[in-house]
């Protein structure tokens, strides 16, 4: 039971460049979410998927868009990098939307992406 | 969501109990208080939650205040691996919300 899992761990991208960062969860959870945590700050929603087909926009959206690719997985693409968009990527599960469940997330262990 | 205020940094002997305190002094009656954190370079784990009742489990406590406006999380005897950046969030559960993490609070535990 694996968790969440994040690919790549590292990445260095020259501006410019579009990548994407894959998410895959093993918990059969519902709501899938991508966050970004910049150096000494705590961590900005960028994306959520309440349930598979859906998603919705969080905090900072701008230069992301995202796939639900089916129940397990839950991508974030990079069209354009931009060096403002260097940070630690998270990505994080949760049985949620499910009333009566708590919002526990699990997260994965992050990509840290680099700019130049 | 209601706003959330911590202290920035403590320290903490270790073996000793990590008292961390938590205000979110307008918090709604249907807002739960939820409690991360995040060690080095890992993803956040979660603790623990609570609405009005005290919660305890293999991890901490969580002792909210009757007016519930603050809570405090316990860590019964600290350990140097609880070193980590904890989080106090306050959020309504309800169908497809998602969690706000603002800055925590640094908590280092010396030998």
């Amino acid at each position: 039971n694996a968790g969440v899992t994040q690919t790549p761990k590292f990445q260095v991208l020259k501006t410019g460049q579009s990548m994407t960062l894959q998410c895959a969860q093993d918990m059969n959870h519902n709501s899938m979410y991508w966050y970004r945590q910049d150096p000494g700050m705590g961590l900005r929603l960028i994306y959520y998927s309440a349930s598979e087909g859906t998603t919705d926009k969080g905090e900072v959206p701008n230069g992301y868009n995202v796939s639900r690719l089916n129940k397990r997985e839950f991508s974030l693409r990079l069209e354009s990098a931009a060096p403002s968009q260097t940070s630690v990527y998270f990505c994080a599960s949760s049985e949620a939307p499910l009333k009566g469940t708590n919002e526990k997330l699990f997260f994965g262990s992050g990509t840290q992406l680099s700019v130049l | 969501d209601a706003k959330t205020t911590q202290p920035t940094s403590m320290d903490c002997a270790e073996g000793r109990a990590a008292n961390l305190p938590c205000n979110h002094s307008t918090i709604s009656g249907n807002e739960y208080v939820y409690w991360y954190r995040q060690i080095h370079s890992q993803g956040p784990q979660y603790i623990i939650h609570g609405l009005k009742n005290n919660e305890t489990n293999e991890m901490a406590s969580l002792i909210i205040t009757e007016d519930r406006k603050s809570s405090t999380l316990i860590l019964p005897h600290a350990t140097l691996r609880d070193t980590a950046v904890y989080y106090c969030i306050v959020r309504v559960e309800a169908a497809g919300n998602k969690l706000t993490f603002g800055g925590g609070t640094r908590v280092l535990v010396k030998p």
